[in-house]
């Protein structure tokens, strides 16, 4: 099935452990990104990349960790979980930078809460 | 300091009447936009997109238009059904590699 899968989809952490949240696509796209959302503030981008081995920061990256070994995969790692990260996390591909412009294809979202 | 407003933040409405969302960016230096879809518990879905050199886009009961002079975008949604219940979020692209999302509108329309 083509589309943009998250896992897991339900996460409670403690305060200061660390996880990842696994982001995979198999439409080949170039750009993927990773968007947090919060009640009344929309989604801010965490972090993002252009293409295998290249990544950037967004508007919120301060304890996240993003890697891009492959196209298909887009791993965030919470360093040290803090309650201020209860969040619902997204992630989204489409096939070129940017993805306004290029339909853009999202996941069903992680709901992390961390205690 | 770009930033997106989207007004109304909520509204309920009975079935059949027509509406209007609107999304508004504090700099008007927007390269295109569009307008998502989101239902409880799911991702994005998109709906509308409005290149840079369009001034409007229709889709079936749905029209999205853009004033990139003043900044401004509105989503008209025409014959309102149940099932258009959900958020709408606009989102624009303000460099060649960021998108600014809204805080959406959510929408219940009362059968």
């Amino acid at each position: 099935n083509a589309g943009v899968t998250q896992t897991p989809k339900f996460q409670v952490l403690k305060t200061g452990q660390s996880m990842t949240l696994q982001c995979a696509q198999d439409m080949n796209h170039e750009y993927m990104s990773w968007y947090r959302q919060d009640p009344g503030m929309g989604l801010r981008l965490i972090h993002y990349s252009v293409g295998a081995g290249i990544t950037d920061q967004g508007e919120v990256p301060n304890g996240y960790n993003v890697s891009r070994s492959t196209t298909e995969d887009f791993p965030l790692r919470l360093l040290s979980a803090a309650p201020s990260q209860t969040s619902v996390y997204f992630c989204a591909s489409s096939l070129v930078t940017g993805f306004v412009g290029t339909e853009a294809f999202f996941g069903q979202g992680t709901r992390l809460t961390v205690v | 300091k770009q930033e997106v407003t989207q007004i109304p933040a909520a509204l309920s409405v009975p079935e059949g009447e027509n509406l209007v969302l609107n999304c508004s960016f504090t700099d008007s230096a927007i390269y295109n936009l569009q307008w998502f879809r989101q239902d409880p518990g799911k991702g994005l879905t998109s709906l509308l997109l409005i290149q840079s050199s369009q001034r409007e886009q229709t889709s079936g009961r749905l029209n999205a238009s853009l004033d990139k002079s003043s900044g401004r975008s509105t989503l008209y949604i025409a014959a309102s059904q149940p099932g258009d219940s959900a958020t709408y979020l606009c989102a624009g692209k303000t460099s060649y590699d960021k998108v600014i999302f809204g805080p959406g509108t959510s929408l219940s329309v009362i059968p």
